[in-house]
């Protein structure tokens, strides 16, 4: 069936780090792939998204590329920010409906 | 509103009793998720509705968890005869089609805690 892998959180970073956090997904076809990012306290948003191979998505200074050979869709930011501290959820959309993974905590620190 | 409201924000009910959570999508979206956060997991997808079609209630995980939608606006999901593992972040959204081209919207949540 369709699922989602996500790297294990909480990721430490000091500030001005760079970020990966890691995605791999199985689905049917080739799905447009998402990520939602929860700021705390606040509801589920979107960051990014890419709708077909080699796409990159890119947002605030995050990106993730559409890798269909790796099924892939890792999230990368050059120099993160305290203000990026957040839950992630990386979510491929299959047959009408978002898989989301288990979420990636990042945690920023000045 | 603007955005997506889901009440109550908190609930809190002992073992055996029924729950009703309400969503209110954004208007003129005319489809609508429902999510389940347990702790420490991912969303789980519950149901979808896209506007008068028969909604996808494959996520249901029992036949004690139903869900209705009136129209293309509010959506009441009910839980009878709760038990403890329906303890979640219940999560409601919305989009303008059902499509991966929309962005899904999504409310704040009722947090279910069930004694």
């Amino acid at each position: 069936g369709n699922s989602v892998t996500q790297m294990e959180g909480p990721v430490t970073l000091s500030e001005e780090a760079f970020l990966t956090i890691n995605c791999t997904y199985t689905a049917t076809g080739y799905p447009s792939l998402f990520w939602y990012v929860q700021y705390p306290g606040e509801g589920l948003q979107l960051l990014l998204k890419a709708t077909k191979a080699d796409d990159k998505g890119s947002n605030k200074g995050f990106e993730a590329t559409y890798r269909k050979e790796t099924t892939s869709f890792h999230l990368e930011k050059g120099s993160v920010q305290v203000s990026d501290s957040a839950v992630y959820f990386c979510a491929p959309y299959n047959t009408d409906k978002l898989i989301f993974g288990t979420g990636t905590r990042l945690q920023v620190f000045p | 509103g603007a955005g997506v409201s889901q009440s109550p924000s908190n609930k809190v009910t002992e073992k055996g009793k029924d729950v009703e959570l309400r969503c209110d999508p954004i208007s003129g979206h005319t489809a609508l998720y429902w999510y389940r956060q347990r702790l420490g997991q991912g969303l789980e997808f519950l149901i979808y509705f896209q506007g008068n079609s028969a909604p996808d209630k494959s996520g249901l995980p029992s036949d004690r968890f139903s869900a209705e939608r009136t129209g293309e606006s509010v959506s009441t999901l009910t839980i009878q005869r709760t038990q403890q593992e329906d303890s979640a972040v219940y999560l409601c959204a919305s989009s303008f089609a059902g499509v991966s081209m929309y962005e899904q919207f999504f409310g704040p949540g009722t947090r279910l805690t069930v004694l």
